[in-house]
C-alpha cells in the first residue's frame, strides 16, 4: 500500500520559535493535504497543494510540495499555544483512489 | 452548513452485538471513506466508496461492513464486533480531486 512518512513524530517547541514538518511519499502524488486535529477530535483541513514546486501559506503556517510531488513540508513561523495539535498529511496517489494519511507529528508549545 | 455527521461520538458495546455508525454528508460528494485511528498507527482505510453502489476495501477491512444506497449515507457495520475494534473512527467524504472533510468521529469501546 501507499506509505507516508512523516518526521518528526513528535515535537516540543517554546513559543515563538520556528518548525518545520515534513511528509515523504514513496510514489508521485496527485495531490497533497495537510490537516490539523486536536486531541481525539476531527480532522481540520489546512492545505492543499497539487503542482509541483506549489506553496501555499495561510496566517503562519506555509506548505510546499517538491518539485517531483513526493516530499511535502509544512513551516510554522513563530509558533503560538493554539498551534498545538497533531499535524497530518494526507495524499491521493497518481494511480489509484485510496486517500492515505501519514502517522502524524504531536506539536506541544510551550508558553 | 456543509459538513458530515457521524453517529454516534460514543459507543460502549459488548463483543459479538451488531452495531451501525452512521455518515452522512450535505455537500453531494461522490467520495466517502471510513477510517480508524489508534495510538502509533495513524489513520486506517477501512473502506471507500467512489460513488453510489460502488465501495472498495482500503487497508483494514476485516470485521467491517458497509454500503452506499444513497449519496449522502455511508454507514460502517460491524457484524460482531470484537476488542481489537475498540477503536475512533472517522468518516469523511470529498469531491473530485478536493480535500476530504470529516466528521467528529465516534469512539468505539468494544468489552
Amino acid at each position: 500500500s501507499q506509505e507516508l512518512e512523516q518526521s518528526p513524530q513528535s515535537l516540543i517547541v517554546q513559543e515563538g520559535k520556528n518548525l518545520t514538518i515534513n511528509c515523504t511519499s514513496s510514489k508521485t502524488l496527485y495531490g497533497l493535504y495537510w490537516y490539523k486535529q486536536k486531541y481525539g477530535e476531527g480532522l481540520i483541513f489546512l492545505m492543499m497543494l497539487q503542482k509541483g514546486g506549489e506553496e501555499k501559506s495561510h496566517e503562519k503556517i506555509t506548505a510546499k510540495l517538491d518539485e517531483k510531488k513526493q516530499q511535502s513540508s509544512l513551516h510554522i513561523t513563530a509558533s503560538q499555544p493554539s498551534h498545538a495539535g497533531i499535524y497530518l498529511c494526507g495524499a491521493v496517489p497518481n494511480t489509484g483512489n485510496q486517500f492515505y494519511f501519514g502517522t502524524g507529528t504531536s506539536l506541544t508549545v510551550i508558553p | 452548513e456543509a459538513q458530515v455527521t457521524q453517529n454516534p461520538r460514543y459507543l460502549i458495546t459488548v463483543t459479538g452485538k451488531k452495531l451501525t455508525v452512521t455518515c452522512s454528508q450535505n455537500m453531494n460528494h461522490e467520495y466517502m471513506s471510513w477510517y480508524r485511528q489508534d495510538p502509533g498507527l495513524g489513520l486506517r482505510q477501512i473502506y471507500y466508496s467512489m460513488n453510489v453502489e460502488v465501495t472498495d476495501k482500503g487497508d483494514v477491512p476485516e470485521g467491517y461492513k458497509v454500503s452506499r444506497k444513497e449519496k449522502r449515507n455511508f454507514p460502517l457495520i460491524l457484524e460482531s464486533p470484537s476488542p481489537n475494534q475498540t477503536s475512533l473512527y472517522f468518516c469523511a467524504s470529498g469531491g473530485v480531486g478536493g480535500p476530504l472533510h470529516f466528521g467528529n468521529g465516534t469512539r468505539l469501546t468494544v468489552t
